[in-house]
């Protein structure tokens, strides 16, 4: 069984720019969260996407944005790139009511300079 | 609100015992998770407690006390390859998981 993939493995945007992060969940999981790992910190929770609607959201500001696909598959749109956005964008997902486990992508290491 | 307090580094010895602690305090409660992180990877699923007492798995074992909003992750016989991070996080009453900052474990020979 294939695991959660996300796209691209590394990034690199000046600031200002715009930049779209790609998750595909494990097949048969409905629930994708996005989260923000910045170097040395712990885990911060971005975004959680259900059944192609936004359940959730962290205390991030409105550029963070994204929408989840009628494949269950997921995008995380950041515009206008500051430096402190430079960090590593982690995509997990999980069968929603009745399954526990977060099951994490491999990640996208954005850095702005 | 919510918090989650874990220590930010530990050094145990290799083939000894090391626990790790956890405290929170969040809204709602359903359910406490332990992550394993090493460097530069993705968080890996370790064990998951939603009622209080011990579960093991292993050389890995995970207590919950609820009305101490406490728990603590106990890894036995360390291996060199337990050196990593280790993730305490809870799922609150709308499913939405809060995370500690991780605990960093150095083991030495």
């Amino acid at each position: 069984e294939a695991g959660v993939t996300q796209s691209p493995t590394h990034l690199i945007k000046t600031r200002g720019q715009q930049v779209t992060l790609r998750c595909s969940p494990i097949s048969g999981h409905t629930s994708v969260y996005w989260y923000q790992q910045a170097l040395g910190l712990g885990l911060q929770f971005l975004l959680w996407y259900d059944e192609g609607e936004e359940r959730n959201r962290g205390n991030f500001p409105p550029r963070f944005s994204g929408r989840q696909f009628p494949n269950y598959s997921s995008e995380l749109n950041v515009n206008a790139l500051e430096l402190e956005d430079s960090a590593l964008y982690l995509c997990a997902s999980s069968v929603r009511d009745t399954s526990y486990e977060q099951y994490f992508g491999p990640g996208t290491r954005l850095t702005v300079t | 609100g919510q918090n989650i307090d874990q220590p930010t580094e530990m050094t145990a010895t290799e083939g000894a015992i090391v626990q790790i602690n956890c405290t929170y305090q969040t809204s709602g409660f359903n359910g406490l998770f332990w992550y394993q992180q090493h460097a530069g990877e993705a968080p890996t699923f370790l064990s998951y407690n939603v009622l209080d007492g011990l579960e093991e798995k292993g050389r890995f074992s995970s207590f919950l006390s609820r009305s101490k909003g406490y728990s603590y992750l106990l890894l036995k016989e360390l291996q060199m390859k337990d050196s990593a991070s280790y993730l305490c996080a809870v799922r609150e009453s709308n499913y939405q998981l809060i995370w500690g900052a991780g605990t960093k474990l150095i083991i030495k020979p």
